[in-house]
């Protein structure tokens, strides 16, 4: 059974770029959450998704970001116009249950420098 | 803000002693769980403790929890070279969709 697979594991972006992260939760498993990890710091909850639904963005910044998790197909974080500041990793989980008391799977990451 | 904070930031001991890292938080909490993340890669779970669990055990890791002082530690005994990495403990609470992750503790085993 393979685990979280998050492509691609490296990506880097100019200025005003567009950033396209995929995240293909482990088999079975329907929800998906993203998470933020800047350098030398904890990691940071974005979204939180079930299939064709997006159910918390709480953390997830107002403008140029988005996200979805099609019916088919893996779940997409999409940062637009990218800056700077965004250059972080950026880690998709899943787990079986809507509750988060059981344990979310992480994903590799995927790094993403904006230069 | 529920983000915990883990104390040390940064421990370095000699392969072979017991390493102790202290999480505290903030508010009630569900459950508490604890991550390990080695430098440039993935987190791996370790562990999860549930609110109304004092103690929990697995192989060389001894997690604590008192609820009264929000706070929790990790015990890894008889360290290894392997074991170092980053160490994250992560809190759910009722309501919330997402884990809050603390800021971690950087664990170096020396050979």
């Amino acid at each position: 059974n393979a685990g979280v697979m998050q492509n691609p594991r490296h990506l880097v972006r100019r200025r005003g770029q567009e950033a396209r992260l995929r995240c293909s939760p482990m088999k079975g498993h329907s929800h998906v959450y993203w998470y933020r990890q800047l350098p030398e710091e904890g990691l940071k909850f974005m979204v939180y998704l079930q299939k064709e639904n997006i159910i918390d963005e709480s953390g997830m910044p107002k403008e140029r970001f988005s996200a979805e998790f099609p019916k088919e197909g893996p779940s997409i974080l999409r940062i637009q116009q990218v800056v700077r500041g965004d250059s972080a990793a950026y880690f998709c989980a899943s787990s079986s249950f809507p509750s988060i008391s059981e344990t979310q799977y992480f994903g590799p990451g995927t790094r993403l420098l904006v230069l | 803000s529920q983000q915990g904070e883990e104390d040390p930031q940064a421990l370095s001991i000699q392969e072979g002693e017991n390493a102790t890292m202290n999480c505290s938080y903030k508010t009630s909490i569900n459950n508490l769980q604890w991550y390990r993340q080695n430098s440039g890669r993935g987190l791996v779970h370790l562990i999860l403790i549930r609110s109304n669990e004092r103690e929990k055990h697995s192989g060389r890791l001894r997690v604590t929890l008192d609820t009264s002082k929000k706070s929790s530690s990790l015990l890894i005994t008889a360290s290894r070279a392997a074991d170092t990495a980053s160490y994250f403990c992560a809190t759910d609470t009722a309501g919330a969709n997402n884990l809050f992750f603390g800021t971690g503790t950087r664990l170096t085993v020396i050979p």
